[in-house]
């Protein structure tokens, strides 16, 4: 079947650490890999995507690349701001309209 | 960019009683949008696909009594929980397609709790 599996939180790191979610998947076919964000009271917001192997999504400073030999599509920020706050759900679609999500990982950025 | 909204926040309901959940798309028109549902420290699970003018199509495992759906219009689709019961409490979150491929937009979900 299809799945993901993303590091469960919650993760607490201090301003301008490195940041690592992990997130490995399952997939019938070849999947999209994405990692979406919600703030606080908020949708979720697409941070990022990768659509075949070895592409890197990245956006405001994150990035992730799709590795296919692993099955993983960790997501990385060099250097956290406290903005960046939020909970990172890693997501898989097949076909563009059913996605598959991990539960999701809560980070907090302290000053 | 494109907001899709949902009313309401948050809303609790006694046991046996309906409850009606709005999914709009605000700057765009939405064939097509998507209702989940995530559990506490779990995953959102696809319930069903809302399709403006034809019925619902609804997962494997999704009653499709008691989570009624409808498109009413190109910006509206609704769910409503009949016969609600405590084991229905959950956070039920609709999507919708934007024009890029394999991108969604997403509501800020509902949070239903049955009392």
């Amino acid at each position: 079947g299809n799945s993901v599996t993303q590091m469960e939180g919650p993760v607490t790191l201090s301003e301008e650490a490195f940041l690592t979610i992990n997130c490995t998947y399952t997939a019938t076919g070849y999947p999209s890999l994405f990692w979406y964000v919600q703030y606080p009271g908020e949708g979720l917001q697409l941070l990022l995507k990768a659509t075949k192997a070895d592409d890197k999504g990245s956006n405001k400073g994150f990035e992730a690349t799709y590795r296919k030999e692993t099955t993983s599509f960790h997501l990385e920020k060099g250097s956290v701001q406290v903005s960046d706050s939020a909970v990172y759900f890693c997501a898989l679609s097949l076909t563009g309209n059913q996605f598959y999500f991990g539960t999701g990982t809560s980070l907090t950025v302290i000053p | 960019g494109a907001v899709v909204s949902q009313h309401p926040s948050w809303v609790i309901c006694k046991s046996g009683t309906s409850v009606k959940i709005e999914c709009r798309s605000l700057d765009f028109q939405a064939t097509t949008m998507f209702w989940y549902r995530q559990f506490p420290k779990q995953s959102l699970m696809l319930m069903a696909t809302s399709n403006e003018g034809s019925k619902a199509t609804y997962e494997q495992g999704v009653e499709k009594d008691k989570f009624l759906i409808n498109h009413a219009s190109l910006t509206l689709s609704t769910l409503t929980v009949t016969s609600a019961h405590p084991e229905d409490s959950s956070f039920y979150i609709c999507s919708a397609p934007t024009s890029v491929s394999y991108e969604q937009y997403f509501g800020p979900g509902t949070r239903l709790t049955v009392t």
